[in-house]
Parts: C-alpha cells; structure tokens; sequence
C-alpha cells in the first residue's frame, strides 16, 4: 500500500487568505503531482516535479505554487485564495510509471 | 473534446451482474491506467497496461492497442465496488496522464 499522505482532508476559509496545502510520501518517489478536480470532472494536472528543486507548471493553468525542498514533501500553496479555487486537489507520487495517489483535500473557499 | 471518453457516465447494476466500462483514446499511447475512485475523493491505481489483458481478483482490463479501445470489467459485482472508475493514458514523450472524466458504478444489493 502506498504512504502518501495529504492535510488537510478538508478546508473552509475565506477570500484572501494564504493557504498551503501539505503533500507527503515516505516511498522515496522522485516524481510527484498535484491535480485539481472538481465535481464530476476529469483530473487536470496542474504542477508537477521530477525531484529536489526540480517543479514545472502543468497543463491547467493554476494562480497556485509548489515547492520542492525535500524528495518526500511537495506543499502547494495559494497567496490569496478565492471562490474560484473552490475544488478537489489531488496528489500524488511514482516511482515509474504507477502513480500514487493521496485521499485529497476539499476545499472551499467562501 | 477530451482525448480519453468513457462509456457509460453513469452506470448502475445489481449485486451480483457482470460490468463493462470502456475507453476509448484518440492517438497512440504509452499505457492506460485505470484507477478507482471512492466518494471520499482518494484514488487507487487498478491496473497499468500496454497490451493484451490483466486480471486482478474480480476485476480484468483489456486494451485493443489497434482500436485504441480499453475495457474494465467485473465479475460477481459488489455493492463494495461502488465507485468512480476513471481510464487515463500516458504518451511516450511525458510521464504526464491524461484523465477521461469517470464512470460513476452504483451496485445495489
């Protein structure tokens, strides 16, 4: 069973905060994910790193940034959150090819 | 137009009944990923495959590399397997995955 690890799970706060949204896996996976999704909708994949200081913007366009410090932690944050950013964001690892995926964190942003 | 469609959207069934979930992608890929998704949000990655057939318990994945065509299916289903199921393929020049939206399963006893 793969050890990735997301918190919160879930997330009410209001317009203009700053948040951060913790990623963690103790696989020693070099490449790791972060995916918005909301209701009904299919992933999109909207950063991504291939290891330590190494992160790329993904295919959806997202006003959020991640870091990379440490191989088993890839944080994502947003300077200034807003109802737009109300969805589900994913994260996830792999080794190869199998991706890893944490149980998700809710947010909602009124 | 997603390159990854998924047949049915919604899918119910009864305990017991035997399910097919297709996808079909647009050009040629690396591997298609099935994964399972349940009402809590977190996913669990079923099967990988770039050819032929794969069986896991109940469940077996096929893919059509010619069609470009992938099925799941599951046999003697359980009110337990439902969920979202979601077909996603990879491409040789990316490790990025490309999602369809899902097929939501609801199996009733």
């Amino acid at each position: 069973e793969a050890d990735i690890y997301q918190t919160p799970r879930y997330l009410v706060i209001g317009t203009g905060k700053k948040i951060t949204l913790e990623c963690s896996q103790t696989m020693g996976h070099d490449k790791m994910y972060w995916y918005q999704q909301d209701p009904g909708m299919e992933l999109h994949l909207i950063h991504y790193s291939y290891g330590v200081n190494s992160t790329e913007k993904g295919d959806l366009s997202s006003e959020s940034t991640v870091s990379r410090i440490r191989t088993e932690h890839f944080p994502l944050t947003l300077e200034s959150a807003r109802p737009s950013h109300t969805s589900q964001y994913l994260c996830a690892s792999s080794p190869l090819e199998t991706q890893y995926f944490g149980p998700g964190t809710r947010l909602l942003v009124l | 137009k997603n390159e990854v469609e998924q047949s049915p959207q919604n899918l119910t069934a009864q305990e017991g009944e035997f399910i097919t979930i297709n996808c079909s992608y647009s050009v040629g890929i690396s591997a298609l990923h099935w994964l399972q998704q349940h009402p809590g949000g977190g996913i669990v990655s079923l099967f990988m495959l770039s050819s032929g057939k794969k069986k896991h318990g109940r469940l077996i994945a096929t893919i059509n590399i010619q069609e470009k065509h992938s099925s799941l299916h599951i046999t003697a289903s359980h009110p337990r397997d439902s969920a979202v199921y979601i077909c996603a393929v990879g491409y040789f020049d990316t490790d990025k995955l490309i999602f369809g939206t899902g097929t939501r399963l609801q199996v009733f006893p």
